[in-house]
């Protein structure tokens, strides 16, 4: 059974840092891509970022807001996949979800099949 | 930047058929998946890859996308179907983008 569990959200400042992680069990850690997807309070989902396997490159791809701030990294030896936050912003306040990110074989679509249970930033003073 | 566009809601009486659509420029050009997230749940794929369902979503759920419009559509809507729906579309050039999500009530 594939499992993905957050941890380390909670409350922090503005301009303050804060560290996820996301455990997984139940599928090889090292072969997947990797995406952490948000959701504001009362809004609709946003993707953050993502990180390839090592076989792909290993490269992690953010979207704007966040470029520059945010770190995804993944330790293949513990299946565990981080989100490091730096900078935080009052926008950044939402619950941050780990997912696997599957690709067609042909690299030509993906998609988000497992989702953790999200764990809740919040960004306040 | 690209943007799909969600109706923010939709009402269906059960037993009858639901129509969620999402719409961008030349979406049908494009991969789309639909997610499924139940209040203080995490999301569920419903379908990817346009039309493609994974194992243990039920067949009444369905899912076409061609022009600009990609379209979700629940057969024999029940109950527990009452949920918010969101699309999500792929590319080389767009990355991820998800809808704006569209509110399912069965009434």
């Amino acid at each position: 059974e594939v499992q993905l569990v957050e941890s380390g959200g909670g409350l922090v400042k503005p301009g303050g840092s804060l560290r996820l992680s996301c455990a997984v069990s139940g599928f090889t850690f090292s072969k997947a891509w990797m995406s952490w997807v948000r959701q504001a309070p009362g809004k609709g989902l946003e993707w953050v970022g993502r990180i390839k396997s090592k076989n792909d490159g290993g490269i992690a791809d953010y979207i704007a807001p966040v470029k520059g701030r945010f770190t995804i990294s993944r330790d293949d030896s513990r299946s565990t996949l981080h989100l490091q936050m730096n900078s935080l912003k009052p926008e950044d306040t939402a619950v941050y979800y780990c997912t696997t990110e599957t690709l067609a074989p042909d690299y030509g679509s993906s998609w988000f099949d497992s989702w953790g249970q999200g764990t809740l930033i919040t960004v306040s003073s | 930047s690209y943007e799909l566009t969600q109706t923010p809601s939709v009402s269906v009486s059960p037993g009858q058929t639901a129509s969620i659509s999402c719409s961008g420029d030349k979406l049908g050009n494009k991969y789309v998946s639909w997610y499924q997230q139940k209040p203080g749940q995490s999301p569920v794929l419903v379908i990817y890859e346009d039309a493609k369902r994974p194992s243990g979503i039920p067949e009444r759920f369905s899912g076409s996308n061609s022009g600009n419009t990609a379209t979700l559509t629940i057969s024999g809507t029940q109950a527990m179907d009452e949920a918010d729906y969101y699309c999500q579309a792929w590319d080389s050039d767009i990355d991820v983008v998800f809808g704006g999500g569209t509110k399912l009530t069965v009434l």
